[in-house]
């Protein structure tokens, strides 16, 4: 059973950079695909992108310019950069994980506000 | 983007009876390769992180009651729960898999009636 958890400052200024991390444990062969998804405050899911167990990546067309995703060789660290932030992205912030694009495990999600 | 829709926004349905939400995608989810349907449907309790329930459009995830269903193909879906129970209140969002970037429905809030 895999495990995530998702952490990082709660609080962010509108123009830094919001650094997240995903700690992933209790690993499965199967899981090859990290992804992160956000979820602002009373709304819906939006997918933000994932890291392949290869290394590759992959990001919504509409935050590309502003998303890093990386992780450690052992894909026990995956980390969410979002450079110039404003105000829209304030949400709760998921780690998921599964066996190609298919999610089969979530974390429990860290709210992120964007606030001076 | 495939869009995923929806409906209806929100549903309240008395204890025991029917719930029935209807998921459409803008393009055919349906791989030709292995005949399978890459929706998946997840369930969102308040204040908790997606469950999911159904996967490949029809197939239960492990441990989930035998009242909720997954049906369709192509581009309609529906997620079925046979007879609600108070602890099915939750918002149900539908997912597609098939390509990138991965899309969800706006969700379909369930409510006791």
């Amino acid at each position: 059973q895999v495990q995530l958890q998702e952490s990082g400052p709660g609080l962010v200024k509108p123009s830094e950079t919001l650094s997240l991390t995903c700690t992933v444990s209790g690993g499965s062969t199967n899981i090859n695909y990290y992804n992160w998804i956000r979820q602002p405050p009373g709304k819906g899911l939006e997918w933000i992108g994932y890291i392949r167990s290869t290394g590759n990546t992959d990001y919504n067309p509409s935050l590309k310019s502003q998303v890093t995703i990386s992780s450690d060789t052992s894909k026990t660290q995956i980390s969410l950069k979002l450079s110039s932030v404003t105000a829209a992205d304030t949400a709760v912030y998921y780690c998921a994980a599964g066996a190609g694009y298919r999610i089969e495990y979530w974390g429990r999600g860290t709210l992120v506000t964007v606030s001076s | 983007d495939i869009v995923m829709t929806q409906s209806p926004d929100s549903l309240a349905v008395s204890l025991g009876e029917r719930a029935t939400i209807n998921c459409k995608s803008s393009q055919s989810l349906l791989s030709s390769t292995n005949n399978k349907n890459y929706l998946g449907w997840y369930q969102q309790r308040p204040g908790q992180p997606p469950k999911v329930l159904i996967s490949w459009a029809s197939t239960r995830e492990f441990g989930v009651p035998d009242r909720f269903s997954g049906s369709g193909s192509g581009t309609d879906f529906t997620l079925t729960i046979s007879s609600l129970q108070a602890e099915d209140v939750a918002v149900y969002f539908c997912q597609q898999y098939y390509n990138s970037p991965l899309t969800f429905g706006g969700g379909t809030n369930v409510e006791i009636k």
